[in-house]
């Protein structure tokens, strides 16, 4: 089992511009979340994903939105790049029964 | 407000010591509590969750409800566990996992 899987591993983007992220979950898991990690910081709660559906958001602007297809698979999509998203992207899966998450090894995004 | 306080950024500990890695959060309800751990170059995985009451790595962790307290302890530190540990409440029904900044545990010989 290949874990949660996150792609691209790097990017790097200009002020502006708009990126997607890929997040496939661990098998067997249908609960999709991500986080922004800024260097020297926890990661911060974005959006989860259920059911192809988003359930809860943390405080991020519009800019930042996300999908969750029918194999579980999540994209996170961000718009209008600032220099201030520069940051790791980890995406993290579990199952909707009580437990922990599973962490991807992120993707670290640039914005010059 | 939801919040986790790890005082410790770096806590620094010789081989063999006892380690008690500090965790107070303020949480409405009850959330489920975990200690997550990064290994350096390594993807963030979970070490503990306090329900199953497990030991792991020899790392246990005791959730005191009266002082929202949950700290991580270890009786004698290896250096394998030099790593960012962090103490993260999850919302009730699975949902959002809030981290705080972290104690960076250094284990010297």
């Amino acid at each position: 089992d290949a874990g949660v899987t996150q792609s691209p591993t790097h990017l790097i983007k200009t002020r502006g511009q708009q990126v997607t992220l890929r997040c496939s979950p661990k098998s067997g898991h249908d609960t999709v979340s991500w986080y922004q990690q800024a260097l020297g910081q926890g990661p911060q709660f974005i959006f989860q994903y259920y059911e192809e559906e988003e359930r809860q958001r943390g405080n991020f602007p519009d800019r930042f939105s996300g999908h969750q297809f029918p194999n579980y698979s999540s994209e996170l999509n961000v718009n209008a790049l600032l220099l201030g998203d520069s940051a790791l992207y980890l995406c993290a899966s579990k199952t909707v029964s009580p437990g922990g998450y599973t962490f991807g090894s992120g993707t670290r995004l640039t914005v010059v | 407000a939801q919040r986790v306080t790890q005082p410790e950024k770096l806590l620094s500990v010789f081989k063999g010591a006892p380690v008690e890695l500090k965790c107070n959060y303020s949480y409405s309800g009850s959330p489920e509590l975990f200690w997550y751990v990064q290994y350096s170059r390594q993807r963030l995985q979970l070490l503990l969750r306090h329900i199953s009451r497990e030991s792991i790595k020899g790392f246990t962790a005791d959730l005191n409800k009266g002082e929202t307290s949950f700290h991580l302890k270890k009786p004698f530190a290896q250096e394998e566990d030099s790593a960012m540990y962090y103490c993260v409440p999850e919302a009730g029904g699975g949902n959002k996992l809030t981290f705080g900044t972290g104690t960076q545990l250094k284990v010297e010989l």
